[in-house]
C-alpha cells in the first residue's frame, strides 16, 4: 500500500457526462501529481499541484480540470466525457514541491465511458 | 522541456537470464531517475532510483547505471524470474523543475 488513496476505484458512466475523481496524498505529501494512462499506453502527465497551487500542466484538454483543498486531498474533474476519455486515471503524491523525490502512485480510477 | 526515450518496447528473456532497459534524457539539469514497475491493472510501483552524484546503486537482483556524460541510464535484472514479468517505466526529473518525464515503458516477459 503506497498511502495514496484514490476512490472510486471504478467508473462507469455515459458519453457527455461529468466525473469526480478524488485523491488523497500519503500523509504529509504535498504535491499532488495526475495521469492518465490508456489501454496499453504509457503514463501521461495532466497537472501537479502543489499546497494547493497548481505548478504545472501537462496534455491536459480544457474540459478537464483539477484543484487541490486546504487539507490537500486532489480532486480531478472531467467534462462532455468522450469515448476516448476511457481510461485508468492515476494520482501520485510526494513530500514537497521539488520533483527530485520519491513519486508514489495511488491503485487509480478505471473510468469507463460508454 | 526534458525528452525521455526508453528501449526496447518489449523484451522477452528466459528465466534465470538477465534483463537491461535502456533510457536517454536530454536536459542535463535532470538529476534524479527512478524506475517503476507495472503489473497489469495495479498502480505503477517504485523500484528502485539513482541521483545523479552516483554512477550506479543495485538492490539484490536490481541495478541502475547512470551514465551523466552520455545522458543515458540503464535498469539491469539478474536471474529474471516470472514476476519479474511487467511493464517498466524509467523517469527524469529535476530539482527546479514541476513535473516528471518517463519513458513510453518496456514490456518484460519472463519465459519460465
Amino acid at each position: 500500500d503506497s498511502g495514496v488513496t484514490q476512490t472510486p476505484k471504478h467508473l462507469i458512466t455515459a458519453t457527455g457526462q461529468r466525473v469526480t475523481l478524488r485523491c488523497s496524498p500519503r500523509s504529509g505529501d504535498l504535491s499532488v501529481y495526475w495521469y492518465q494512462q490508456s489501454l496499453d499506453q504509457g503514463l501521461q502527465f495532466l497537472i501537479h499541484y502543489y499546497n494547493g497551487e497548481e505548478r504545472a500542466k501537462g496534455n491536459i484538454l480544457e474540459r478537464f480540470s483539477a484543484q487541490q483543498f486546504p487539507d490537500l486531498h486532489s480532486e480531478l474533474n472531467l467534462s462532455s466525457l468522450e469515448l476516448g476519455d476511457s481510461a485508468l486515471y492515476f494520482c501520485a503524491s510526494s513530500p514537497r514541491q521539488a520533483t527530485n523525490e520519491k513519486l508514489f502512485f495511488g491503485s487509480g480510477t478505471q473510468l469507463s465511458v460508454l | 522541456g526534458e525528452n525521455v526515450e526508453q528501449h526496447p518496447s518489449t523484451l522477452s528473456v528466459q528465466e534465470g537470464d538477465s534483463a537491461v532497459i535502456k533510457c536517454t534524457y536530454s536536459d542535463s539539469a535532470s538529476n534524479y531517475f527512478p524506475w517503476y514497475k507495472q503489473e497489469l491493472g495495479k498502480r505503477p510501483q517504485l523500484i528502485i532510483d539513482i541521483r545523479s552524484n552516483v554512477g550506479e546503486k543495485k538492490d539484490q537482483r536490481i541495478a541502475v547505471t547512470l551514465n551523466k556524460t552520455a545522458k543515458h541510464f540503464s535498469l539491469h535484472i539478474t536471474e529474471t524470474q516470472p514476476e519479474d514479468s511487467a511493464v517498466y517505466f524509467c523517469a527524469a526529473s529535476s530539482y527546479t523543475g514541476n513535473q516528471f518525464y518517463f519513458g513510453t515503458g518496456t514490456s518484460l516477459t519472463v519465459i519460465p
